[in-house]
């Protein structure tokens, strides 16, 4: 399969613990987007690479949180001292950066987190 | 400010007819583009369709059509020949220009559910 994958599908956590997320985007895409969605609500922008460069944060995004993409290939996001108001899904999605299919945004399944 | 409205919260069709899902929208911005995804229970978002604010024609894609009225900001998804497997939600996004890249604004979402 090459499409965007995520790791893991699913994770509970105690409030105050951290966790982190992994996005394997499509191989060759420059562009690595996370999103995050609550029940009932559309995904909402968190920040965005272009290869390594992290070039636009969310308001959303606080301070507990953090994202990286050494290499512009693969991409981590890591919540520190999850609080409940954390759960949600975590949703990675790239794109290639040229051509038509640069319109098009590939979304991963998803990371459940769940903050009990 | 750039907005996405879904007004159907959910939509029930009998299998083989066609559907419309409604999706207005709000920018100021010349151009822009808009998406259509599909998220079964599984999570994941799938790319459906895409319309850009300078595509002459209205997009189509298999049994999907994006009905595309820009003087009335809207981009009504059309699903023909409805089946079983569309039952999911639906959601209605809008690319704000930054940059060039795809940050997606999302609406709330239209669950369908498709009746045999």
């Amino acid at each position: 399969d090459t499409g965007v994958s995520q790791d893991p599908r699913h994770k509970i956590t105690k409030r105050g613990q951290n966790v982190t997320f992994r996005c394997d985007p499509i191989s060759e895409h420059n562009r690595l987007y996370w999103y995050r969605q609550t029940l009932g609500q559309g995904p909402e922008f968190l920040t965005y690479f272009q290869n390594e460069a992290q070039l636009e944060k969310s308001r959303l995004l606080s301070d507990r949180f953090s994202a990286e993409r050494p290499k512009g290939s693969f991409s981590t996001l890591e919540i520190q001292r999850t609080e409940q108001g954390d759960s949600a899904m975590y949703l990675c999605a790239s794109s290639p950066g040229t051509g038509s299919s640069g319109n098009t945004i590939y979304f991963g399944e998803g990371s459940w987190l769940t903050v009990v | 400010a750039q907005k996405i409205t879904q007004t159907q919260p959910g939509m029930f069709v009998q299998e083989k007819e066609a559907v419309t899902l409604d999706c207005t929208y709000d920018t100021s911005d010349p151009s822009y583009g808009l998406f259509w995804y599909k998220q079964p229970s599984s999570g994941e978002m799938i790319f459906l369709i895409y319309q850009g604010s300078y595509d002459q024609q209205n997009a189509t894609e298999g049994r999907y059509s994006l009905n595309f009225q820009k003087a009335r900001k809207s981009a009504n998804l059309v699903i023909s020949a409805s089946q079983l497997g569309d039952s999911a939600m639906y959601f209605c996004a809008m690319r704000r220009p930054s940059g060039g890249y795809n940050k997606l604004i999302f609406g709330a979402g239209t669950r369908l559910a498709v009746h045999p």
